[in-house]
């Protein structure tokens, strides 16, 4: 089964503080992506990468970046967290769409509270 | 960012009863997707659809792909408390992003 793990199912973090998200896959996908999780807004992607040290913006970028070091990496940093950064964030993975199905495994996903 | 009109945004249902919902899109996908979250966990595929006018069966699940490429549609027959939790659908068009739906509520009462 494809694995996509997130190191932190919660997280407390104060204002101003630096945060680091981490996500590992287990399938060799090439795609990686982050999303946030908000009450009636849905899932929004933040970055996106599809090759290592590759990334894009997605729709919310702003005060976030990434890194893709490995393949099997993608982190999600804040550089200095805000209230209103506060919400679940969804880590998943998936292959090129070309040629293949093109579906995303998700994480169980990292809840986030700055205070 | 695209994006996807989704409906309803809730349903409040009985054991038993059929559901619909669907998604809408203004632009054009050559993929549709439908997810399933349950709560404290991240979304799980049900169906995915990849040709205009594919209609796609999971047991009790039902979903088409569009004639015209711009919606989609899933059906649970004879729901079950376990069906719970939120659906999402996904579109993709010429890029390798999903853009997804901002979800429905699926309450199921015994």
């Amino acid at each position: 089964d494809v694995k996509v793990t997130q190191s932190s199912r919660y997280l407390v973090k104060r204002t101003g503080e630096k945060v680091f998200l981490e996500c590992v896959q287990d399938m060799d996908h090439e795609n990686m992506f982050w999303y946030r999780q908000d009450p009636g807004l849905g899932l929004r992607l933040i970055y996106f990468s599809y090759d290592v040290k590759m990334k894009e913006k997605g729709d919310i970028p702003e005060g976030y970046s990434v890194s893709r070091e490995k393949k099997e990496r993608f982190s999600l940093i804040l550089e200095s967290a805000s209230t209103n950064q506060t919400s679940m964030y969804l880590c998943a993975s998936g292959l090129q769409a070309r040629g293949n199905t093109g579906e995303l495994f998700f994480g169980e996903g990292s809840r986030l509270t700055v205070l | 960012g695209q994006q996807l009109n989704q409906s309803p945004q809730s349903m409040f249902i009985q054991e038993g009863e059929d559901v619909s919902m669907n998604c809408t899109s203004s632009s054009i996908f050559n993929t549709w997707l439908w997810y399933k979250q349950e709560p404290g966990e991240g979304p799980v595929l049900l169906i995915a659809l990849y040709k205009a006018g594919e209609l796609t069966s999971n047991g009790r699940l039902t979903a088409q792909f569009g004639i015209t490429r711009k919606d989609s549609f899933l059906n649970i027959s004879a729901s079950i408390p376990s069906d719970v939790g939120i659906y999402f659908c996904a579109g993709r068009g010429g890029s390798e992003k999903l853009v997804f739906g901002k979800g429905t509520k699926l309450t199921v009462n015994p």
